[in-house]
């Protein structure tokens, strides 16, 4: 069975403290892992995706396939940050897309 | 390319009438998946689709509500006699083939249905 987990359903770091939004999946083959942020009243937009490796608003995420893991961070939090981050997986066996449960950051000025 | 569009961005219904909420995909995009927002909560998947087929509908209730996306025309999601738990955002993402480097997923900006 494919499942995205992140356990934190709210996260509040204050501004220019390290964040980290964690996500764990499982899934028999391999895996594309992406994050998505709804910022407030606007829709969801990808954030990054494990397979391009890159840096977005400061933003990074490390595939381990080790520990299953996916988690999203950023060495100083910014108030423009504040949103709602899903962990989404794409199976390699078909188009379906699976979706975490979304983390709520609030970075406090 | 406009982008997922969805129709209407608010519907208001009272207790026991129809929702009808529809999705354009992007152009070109034959994948389409609805998921449903409850306030205060995170998003859930509802049901994935490809042209004329329903591939999961495992997050469907099992009553009241149906999609489609048919050959012509947009994705639709049907919910037969509302009820005042239905209140919610109801997404709808579309993506490419999965023959194509880029499978993203893009989102519309929802359809917030409210049951009075």
């Amino acid at each position: 069975a494919q499942r995205v987990t992140q356990p934190e359903k709210l996260l509040s770091v204050f501004k220019g403290a390290p964040v980290e939004l964690k996500c764990n999946y499982s899934y028999s083959g391999s895996p594309e892992l992406f994050w998505y942020v709804q910022y407030s009243r606007q829709r969801l937009q990808l954030l990054l995706r494990h397979i391009s490796r890159e840096s977005i608003k400061g933003f990074t995420a490390d595939l381990n396939k080790g520990e299953t893991s996916f988690h999203l961070k950023k060495p100083f939090a910014q108030e423009e940050d504040s949103a709602m981050y899903y962990c989404a997986l794409s199976s390699n066996t078909g188009n379906q897309f699976y979706f975490g449960t979304g983390t709520s950051l609030t970075v406090i000025p | 390319n406009a982008g997922v569009m969805q129709n209407p961005r608010h519907l208001v219904r009272r207790r026991g009438q129809e929702a009808r909420l529809r999705c354009s995909p992007m152009k070109g995009h034959s994948h389409v998946y609805w998921y449903r927002q409850l306030p205060e909560e995170g998003l859930k998947f509802m049901v994935y689709l490809q042209k004329e087929n329903i591939i999961d509908e495992s997050g469907m209730p099992k009553e009241r509500f149906s999609a489609e996306f048919p050959k012509e025309g947009p994705s639709i999601l049907r919910i037969q006699q509302v009820v005042r738990g239905d209140s919610a955002a109801y997404f709808c993402a579309s993506s490419r083939d999965r023959g194509t480097r880029n499978t993203e997923a893009f989102f519309g900006q929802g359809t917030r249905l409210t049951v009075v």
